[in-house]
């Protein structure tokens, strides 16, 4: 079963930039589809984007477009999340998911913290 | 975007009650919903996929139904572990999205 370990917890001025690292198990990066989806302090879950093979790339949602950028490092098995010019309202719980069964996720990442204050 | 409303948003329950949650898209999403639990402080778990198909290794009190715009999770015979919050999400384009959460708390 593949397994993902994100990155440690966060705290960052408003206007910088965070990365946030997904590491997966079993060599698997290749053959797996993995999205990102926050969770901001007593809201709901949102998605942010992920690879989506009908697309044939990564699609992001239209809300976070140009401020949002998701790539991978085969060599390392790894995906990032960076998430520029951060506001207030990106503080949230970042988790890592897999896409199965048509983009129902089924495995997910423990969750990376993001805080941004000033 | 489809728009996908949850509901209650909230609701109070005992050990061994049925409850169900209902999830209504703003459009037809055919079968392409997905249900999950989240606890705090944990990562969201998948427990029905397709609709009314059971992630591997989720307990069989756990059941959905529906088609087109309307679903439902029941739950059959509520246990302690699932004092949660349960989101519905659907999978049949993108943007992908969630409805806002139903908190199922304890009577």
């Amino acid at each position: 079963q593949v397994q993902f370990v994100q990155s440690g917890a966060e705290v960052k001025k408003p206007g910088a930039s965070v990365k946030v690292s997904c590491k997966v198990s079993e060599n698997t990066l290749t053959q797996i589809s993995i999205h990102w989806v926050r969770q901001a302090p007593g809201k709901g879950l949102e998605w942010m984007g992920g690879f989506d093979p009908e697309h044939g790339g990564i699609v992001y949602a239209q809300n976070l477009q140009g401020r949002v950028s998701m790539t991978e490092d085969t060599s390392t098995d790894t995906v990032y999340l960076e998430v520029n010019s951060l506001r207030s309202e990106d503080s949230a719980m970042y988790y890592c998911a897999k896409s199965a069964y048509r983009r129902a996720f089924d495995v997910w990442g423990q969750g990376t913290l993001v805080t941004v204050s000033a | 975007d489809i728009q996908m409303t949850q509901s209650p948003s909230s609701l109070a329950a005992s050990v061994g009650d049925r409850i169900t949650i209902s999830c209504r898209a703003s459009q037809s999403i055919s079968y392409f919903l997905n249900w999950y639990q989240h606890k705090s402080g944990k990562a969201p778990k998948l427990l029905i996929y397709a609709a009314s198909r059971l992630q591997s290794g989720v307990p069989s009190r756990f059941s959905g139904s529906g088609s087109g715009t309307d679903f439902t999770l029941t739950i059959s015979g509520l246990q302690p572990e699932d004092f949660a919050t349960y989101y519905c999400q659907q999978s049949y384009g993108t943007p992908l999205t969630f409805g806002g959460g139903t908190k199922v708390e304890i009577k």
